[in-house]
């Protein structure tokens, strides 16, 4: 099955700087690519996808970028700002069904 | 518009008591799953459904029951609960351009003690 690598596991920037995460699929035929923020103790939300027929795609302060030679996709985050600070997961989807595999999750913290 | 809801909130089990978690959805989503989050793990899909009638097992399906006789409606069931499956499940649910999972209920924090 799909597998889905994710790093780092812990993020900490400045406020106002850039946060990068990145992440690794195994199954070349995976067509589907969310990220999900989640607060402490909250849902988890969708911020933002990215399908396999696309490189990047932005929305405001956020971009998603994908390498299907490499297998691997990232989260970039511009002029990060407190309200930021979560758990962000991403998540692949296989090529032969409907299941999301999602990566392990990355703390990012946006100090003052 | 509700979204998606699930209850109850929160449930404590005791080992081999069943129950059912209830998951509820009013946005039409044909498609809809349930996941447990543990520390460290991330989310696990346990169970998904395309549409009413049709169901498929996730990553870690065993000790779970499902069934999708609405549209609406995708409960999750527990057979006998074990200490292992302490954790919070969330439902989710997707249609239209994103046939996947966009919106997620509020979650259940399970004990089983």
């Amino acid at each position: 099955g799909e597998n889905v690598e994710q790093h780092p596991s812990t993020l900490s920037v400045q406020e106002g700087d850039s946060a990068v995460i990145k992440c690794t699929y195994s199954d070349s035929a995976s067509n589907y690519f969310p990220w999900y923020k989640q607060e402490l103790g909250k849902r988890p939300q969708l911020i933002i996808d990215i399908r396999s027929n696309v490189g990047e795609k932005k929305d405001q302060r956020i971009a998603v970028t994908l390498n299907k030679t490499a297998k691997h996709f990232s989260l970039h985050i511009t002029e990060t700002q407190p309200e930021d600070s979560a758990v962000y997961f991403c998540a692949a989807r296989g090529g032969s069904n409907y299941k999301l595999t999602f990566g392990k999750g990355t703390l990012l913290t946006v100090n003052p | 518009n509700a979204g998606v809801t699930q209850t109850p909130k929160f449930q404590v089990l005791k080992t081999g008591q069943s129950m059912t978690l209830q998951c509820a959805q009013d946005m039409n989503h044909e498609y809809m799953s349930w996941y447990r989050q543990d520390p460290g793990m991330g989310l696990r899909l346990i169970h998904y459904s395309v549409g009413a009638g049709i169901t498929d097992q996730g990553e870690v399906p065993n000790g779970y029951n499902v069934s999708r006789s609405t549209t609406e409606d995708f409960p999750l069931r527990l057979l006998s609960a074990a200490p292992s499956q302490t954790s919070v499940y969330f439902c989710a649910s997707g249609g239209g351009q994103v046939y996947t999972e966009a919106f997620f209920g509020q979650g259940t924090r399970l004990t089983v003690v």
